[in-house]
């Protein structure tokens, strides 16, 4: 079945860096991923959708320059996460769905970032 | 807003127990609902949906049916397995095509041998 592969699923960094989490899906091409933000023991949050070949749509209280957001081809997407604070410390879940037919969307493994 | 509410986990049963795992929704306009699974260390998989109102979805024993009267979409099944132990989200969905989803907090299943 379709699979859609997340980098990396868990990743440890500095206050004030930035890091890049990548979605790639494998075998489909998805002209829309989404990006989830999931606190513990809470639901996951719609952070933006990521659309090929155009600017990203952010969900109301999503900061743009804080989640940077680039859709260069049919299977990848990435989020930037600048300048980041321990608050930003979460769950990050990307999905994508196939562009042919009705089909379910399919999330990778997650990324967890943990900011020191 | 459109939001998602699950009855709260974790939840432990016994091997062949049967299982309810409650969701209900508020949503403006026709959503589509969905349970999705989510086993230790996977991503998420769509486990079954249901489109209108009085839809039953079915996978692996597991049933939900749509009640638009009682806005609800409550997961079933019969006989759990060990296996079954997982992480449950409810979700809905407005826009067609099962694009935009809203979750519910997730519902945590053990099942003990």
């Amino acid at each position: 079945g379709a699979v859609v592969s997340q980098h990396p699923s868990w990743v440890i960094c500095k206050s004030g860096t930035s890091v890049k989490i990548e979605c790639r899906s494998l075998d489909f091409q998805a002209t829309t991923m989404f990006w989830y933000r999931q606190f513990p023991k809470q639901s996951l949050m719609l952070m933006a959708t990521s659309n090929e070949g155009s600017k990203a749509t952010y969900e109301q209280g999503v900061e743009k320059d804080k989640f940077l957001i680039n859709h260069a081809s049919l299977t990848l997407s990435t989020l930037t996460v600048t300048s980041a604070h321990p608050e930003d410390s979460s769950f990050y879940i990307c999905s994508a769905r196939d562009v042919e037919g009705w089909s379910p969307l399919h999330f990778g493994n997650g990324t967890r970032l943990t900011v020191t | 807003g459109d939001s998602v509410t699950q009855m709260e986990g974790p939840v432990t049963l016994s091997e062949e127990a049967f299982l309810t795992i409650n969701c209900t929704y508020t949503a403006t306009g026709y959503p589509s609902l969905f349970w999705y699974v989510q086993y230790p260390g996977e991503g998420l998989q769509l486990l079954l949906k249901a489109t209108k109102a009085d839809d039953k979805g079915s996978n692996k024993g597991f049933e939900a049916t749509y009640r638009k009267e009682t806005t609800s979409f409550h997961l079933e099944k019969g006989s759990v397995q060990v296996s079954d132990s997982a992480v449950y989200f409810c979700a809905l969905s407005v826009i067609q095509g099962a694009q935009k989803l809203v979750f519910g907090q997730g519902t945590r299943l053990t099942i003990n041998p």
